[in-house]
């Protein structure tokens, strides 16, 4: 079946730094990826739509400035928590659609990574 | 606007008991997918089962099994003879037609299933 990775699958930083979560499709295309975030004991909320190639579009509340999405290739989008602070401590997860190849513009999720921020 | 509500937060039943998780979601395209998803406390998303809107049969899978009612915008899912590994948080989504490049998921709010040995 698909795959979809997500690196690192949890990471520590301080209060201030940026964080880069890398989400990539293994064995398929996907150009158009998504970008969730979970806290604890609550729902996954849908952050942005990336789509390759172009500018991701970002859920009404969600800090495009503080949130860069960079989708680069058909395999690999990218999560970038800038100056993160305490608050931005969370579970985020991607998922990839997948085109073409047979596999019907399905989704598939990331394992996530969680975000502690110090 | 897409909807979906899980009405139970937690759920508690002992081992071999059957339980059902209520979802019951809203929209108001006539093509859609409905799914339900285990979170264990890893928390990776385990992939359960997907219907599409047109597809009302019931299903079957093993332990596991699903009621689609369009009638009353409900997919409940029914776990028998359940067992301590079903302990987990469920999400109920629903996602729009796959060729709508805008489909995100919907995800219920969750339902906390602890299974007492």
């Amino acid at each position: 079946g698909a795959v979809v990775s997500q690196h690192p699958s949890w990471v520590i930083c301080k209060s201030g730094t940026s964080v880069k979560i890398e989400c990539r499709s293994l064995d398929f295309q996907a150009t158009t990826m998504f970008w969730y975030r979970q806290f604890p004991k609550q729902s996954l909320m849908l952050m942005a739509t990336s789509n390759e190639g172009s500018k991701a579009t970002y859920e009404q509340g969600v800090e495009k400035d503080k949130f860069l999405i960079n989708h680069a290739s058909l395999t690999l989008s990218t999560l970038t928590v800038t100056s993160a602070h305490p608050e931005d401590s969370s579970f985020y997860i991607c998922s990839a659609r997948a085109q073409g190849q047979g596999h019907s513009y399905e989704q598939y999720f990331g394992p996530g990574t969680r975000l502690t921020v110090t | 606007a897409q909807k979906v509500t899980q009405a139970q937060t937690e759920i508690s039943v002992v081992e071999k008991e059957d339980v059902t998780l209520d979802c019951v979601y809203e929209t108001r395209d006539t093509t859609y997918y409905l799914f339900w998803y285990k979170q264990p406390p890893s928390g990776e998303l385990v992939f359960l089962i997907r219907r599409n809107s047109f597809d009302e049969q019931n299903e079957i899978s093993g332990r596991y099994s699903w009621n689609f009612q369009k009638s009353t915008s409900s997919f409940n899912f029914t776990i028998t003879a359940s067992q301590v590994v079903d302990s987990a948080v469920y999400f109920c989504a629903l996602s729009r037609s796959p060729s709508n490049t805008g489909n995100q998921f919907y995800f219920g709010t969750g339902t906390s299933l602890t299974v007492i040995p």
